[in-house]
């Protein structure tokens, strides 16, 4: 267990619909990382925040927001979804934004569109 | 541009040899290179990291050597077993906007 958590689970939607998946970071952890996993695809970095601002940025879709509360939580907003949209969402955290910190993933969410 | 190239794509060894995972790096800025490992269904979780400071990193059956001038960095495991069948991933970091990309990953099969 890394101490990242992300809600749901899994998630089942059709096209065009907009969803929410959250994730909570590592006790102690300013930063958080998402990035996307496609069937048999590497780790797409999608975006980044620090302590509640956006750092560093991915090919994250137009579609597709993030945000970084005060309290350290995040959550990553998927709208007017398409197919090609299903994948496995990933968080992660380390405690600075350096990219030489190991990052801690999350167990994920598994997005299916239909 | 930014690229983090990885090969093999996949990978069988017969348990008990040898694998060697390879990825070239385009930011000559880069000095932090670490390896991800992903179990069937599981989150990666990092495995062993290199500095650019040091050329090569042990620990136990798995290895990691960087060569800076050439830009490339490779993952060794001696002695596989069954357990080291997963999907593998190196990263290097693009320090003009401090995140880091990840190689497509190597799906590494012992056999028995």
């Amino acid at each position: 267990d890394s101490g990242v958590t992300q809600t749901p689970k899994h998630l089942i939607t059709a096209t065009g619909q907009r969803v929410t998946l959250r994730c909570s970071p590592r006790s102690g952890d300013l930063s958080v990382y998402w990035y996307q996993q496609s069937l048999d695809q590497g780790l797409q970095f999608l975006i980044q925040y620090y302590n509640g601002e956006e750092r560093a940025k991915g090919n994250i879709l137009e579609r597709f927001s993030a945000q970084q509360f005060p309290d350290l939580h995040s959550e990553l907003n998927l709208s007017s979804l398409e197919l090609g949209d299903s994948a496995l969402y990933f968080c992660a955290s380390s405690v600075a934004p350096g990219s030489y910190n190991e990052q801690f993933f999350g167990p994920g969410t598994r997005l299916t569109v239909l | 541009g930014e690229n983090v190239e990885q090969h093999p794509s996949t990978l069988s060894v017969q348990e008990g040899d040898s694998a060697v995972i390879k990825c070239t790096y385009s930011d000559s800025a880069s000095n932090y290179f670490p390896w991800y490992k992903q179990e069937l269904g599981k989150r990666p979780q990092l495995i062993i990291d290199i500095r650019s400071n040091v050329g090569e990193k042990k620990d136990q059956r798995i290895a990691v050597t960087l060569n800076k001038t050439a830009k490339h960095f490779s993952l060794h495991i001696t002695e596989t077993q069954p357990e080291d069948s997963a999907v593998y991933f190196c990263a290097a970091p693009l320090w003009r906007d401090d995140k880091i990309i990840f190689g497509k990953g190597t799906r590494l099969h012992i056999l028995p």
